[in-house]
């Protein structure tokens, strides 16, 4: 079945450092790829999104690139905002599947 | 346009209560979801829907019923409540694509649940 792995939290990062968040994931096919940001006492929302290999998704200064050798989906920011603090869910779904299957989430905190 | 909604915010309830928690969406999206999220397990689906009269199991269904009457309206229905549903439940609503393939999931705000 599908599965989406996400690297090990919390990251805490000072203001303006550059921030990585690894995903990798396991699916048969050609999956739709998606980071979801949720703030705090909010639902979440859709960051960027990736649909086919080597596409780039970009938003907000965040960047991620669907790799297909490496089925991976890392998430990259230049310079982190205290705005930024919130929790970041990676998420698939597979070709012709209506689901999503997310990673566990890891939790952001940009210290001013 | 109000989106996903959902009712109530926050829920207490006693093992074995019943109760529906509402979820309403305005994007006329005829594929619509239901997540619990727990600490350390990310999101994980319960139930969905893919139109009017269509339902299916997710991954944790148990304890859980849904309907979808209408396009707008999928409630979830815990019948008889237990500590272990103790959650914060999303629902979330997208269009289908023509291949069925979903678009961008939007999500409600959440409903906070405990059982005590």
């Amino acid at each position: 079945g599908n599965s989406v792995t996400q690297m090990e939290g919390p990251v805490t990062l000072s203001e303006e450092a550059f921030l990585t968040i690894n995903c990798t994931y396991t699916a048969t096919g050609y999956p739709s790829l998606f980071w979801y940001v949720q703030y705090p006492g909010e639902g979440l929302q859709l960051l960027l999104k990736a649909t086919k290999a080597d596409d780039k998704g970009s938003n907000k200064g965040f960047e991620a690139t669907y790799r297909k050798e490496t089925t991976s989906f890392h998430l990259e920011k230049g310079s982190v905002q205290v705005s930024d603090s919130a929790v970041y869910f990676c998420a698939l779904s597979s070709q012709g599947d209506s689901k999503l299957t997310f990673g566990k989430g890891i939790t952001l905190s940009v210290r001013p | 346009n109000a989106g996903v909604t959902q009712t109530p915010k926050f829920q207490v309830l006693k093992t074995g209560q019943s109760m529906t928690l509402q979820c309403a969406q305005d994007m006329n999206h005829e594929y619509m979801s239901w997540y619990r999220q727990d600490p350390g397990m990310g999101l994980r689906l319960i139930h969905y829907s893919v139109g009017a009269g269509i339902t299916d199991q997710g991954e944790v269904p148990n304890g859980y019923n849904v309907s979808r009457s209408t396009t707008e309206d999928f409630p979830l229905r815990l019948l008889s409540a237990a500590p272990s549903q103790t959650s914060v439940y999303f629902c979330a609503s997208s269009s289908l694509r023509t291949s069925g393939k979903q678009d961008t999931q939007y999500f409600g705000p959440g409903t906070r649940l405990t059982v005590l």
